[in-house]
């Protein structure tokens, strides 16, 4: 079965710092893959997503994740992060319509 | 753009009572959720319906039901809440697609946070 791992539950960046959450995943074919941002009493929204393709792809609100296939990775990356980045960051696998969310990771920025 | 609309963002009930949480999404979305999420668990899957009358047990069922008469509501009933159904619910619907395009991203409500008393 699929699974996804968000290693880091809690990070703290400062403001204007580089950012890099962990995510990896566990599934036997070629994985769908998916980051998602949650902000504080609101739902869940997408920041992008890989089908297939280049292994680097570009998100919503200046985030960018790498897929590696060798390292079962796909890692959130931001330049410079904001204060309004603050929120909870989820992974995702999908399979067969559905899709396994990691636990997910809570960003904290420091000004 | 997409939206799910969740009936409530919040509801107090008390232990025994049948509840009903109700979401509509407005993008003739074939497939639809529901999930709970609680601290440091993540969001687990209760239902999953990929068409109208269509339903399949997610992770977690036990204590739920659910109803999808139109294709654009889905209902989730507790039918004798208790006390560990206290949780945050999220409803998402996502487009069905064929193939290898069956995995599509999935569209959120913003929860409805139920205590039950």
């Amino acid at each position: 079965a699929q699974s996804v791992t968000q290693p880091d539950i809690h990070i703290t960046v400062s403001e204007g710092a580089s950012l890099e959450l962990r995510c990896n995943y566990s599934y036997g074919a070629t994985p769908y893959l998916f980051w998602y941002v949650q902000s504080p009493g609101q739902g869940l929204q997408l920041l992008l997503k890989y089908f297939s393709g280049d292994t680097l792809v570009q998100g919503i609100k200046g985030f960018e994740a790498e897929f590696k296939r060798s390292q079962s990775s796909f890692n959130l990356r931001k330049p410079s992060v904001h204060w309004s980045d603050a929120a909870e960051y989820f992974c995702a696998v999908g399979n067969a319509g559905k899709s396994t969310f990691g636990d997910g990771t809570t960003l904290t920025v420091k000004p | 753009d997409v939206k799910v609309t969740q009936s409530s963002r919040y509801l107090v009930k008390r232990t025994g009572e049948k509840v009903f949480l109700e979401c509509v999404q407005d993008m003739d979305h074939e497939n639809m959720f529901w999930y709970r999420q609680d601290p440091g668990l993540g969001l687990r899957l209760i239902y999953f319906s990929y068409d109208v009358k269509m339903k399949e047990k997610g992770d977690i069922p036990e204590g739920y039901s659910v109803s999808r008469e139109k294709k654009e509501r889905f209902s989730l009933i507790l039918e004798s809440a208790s006390t560990n159904q206290t949780s945050m619910y999220l409803c998402a619907s996502s487009f069905r697609g064929q193939g290898h395009a069956s995995n599509q991203p999935q569209h959120f409500g913003d929860g409805t946070r139920l205590s039950i008393l």
